[in-house]
């Protein structure tokens, strides 16, 4: 399984853009990259997925390099509800296997 | 259309004891997933079930053991209870054995303290 590293915490201020980048060298040709956020005493909940290049939705773009042994999950003008922790996964796409998460990036927005 | 839930939501236990947990899936979905999930850190795998078989493991002692019922509802259920068991147990719902995995919607999850 490939073993993913961002930063373990960041801060930043409302309205303004945040990326987060995850390393992942270890990525194999069937896996997917996929972010999940996590309030407290919430389950985690999936926010954007990509294999390569650009990838954007109505909550957060996602940028693959072509080497695919990175990424950068970017969130729009943050806001306070955005302070929450976010897991950057490498998943093969396949049913039935399991997500591995790290420790996460506990993401802080003040006003 | 209701998400996952999970009862109990909070639970208190003494070492030793047995606990059962019980997880409903989304509307739709039929495999259901489990995870613990320690203070600080990141979600666990412990087990999936899809058709009322366990499907995948991870690095959980026998103690932790599951069941799917016919209409996808699951239980974990972990026996003699450690201390180190205490942590937040997260159900996580899917569709169908081959959609991608990525698609899995998480409960509230199930606060354990072992006492």
């Amino acid at each position: 399984l490939a073993k993913t590293t961002q930063p373990i915490s960041m801060d930043s201020y409302e309205g303004q853009e945040v990326n987060i980048t995850c390393s992942h060298n270890n990525i194999a040709t069937n896996d997917y990259i996929t972010w999940y956020q996590q309030f407290p005493s919430q389950g985690p909940r999936f926010i954007i997925q990509g294999y390569k290049t650009k990838v954007t939705n109505e909550v957060a773009s996602l940028f693959i390099p072509a080497d695919r042994k990175s990424s950068t999950l970017s969130l729009p003008r943050v806001s306070l509800s955005d302070t929450a922790v976010y897991y950057c996964l490498v998943v093969m796409n396949n049913a039935g296997n399991m997500l591995t998460f790290g420790g996460g990036t506990r993401l802080m927005v003040k006003p | 259309d209701a998400g996952v839930t999970q009862s109990p939501t909070h639970l208190i236990k003494t070492r030793g004891q047995q606990v059962t947990l019980r997880c409903s899936p989304k509307s739709g979905h039929d495999t259901v997933s489990w995870y613990q999930q320690a203070l600080g850190q990141g979600p666990q795998f412990i087990f999936q079930y899809y058709e009322e078989e366990e499907r995948q493991r991870g690095n959980f002692p026998d103690r932790f053991s599951g069941h799917q019922f016919p209409n996808y509802s699951s239980e974990l259920n972990v026996n003699a209870l450690l201390l180190g068991d205490s942590a937040l147990y997260l159900c996580a719902s899917s569709s169908g054995w081959d959609s991608p995995t990525y698609e899995q919607y998480f409960g509230p999850g199930t606060r354990l303290t072992v006492t």
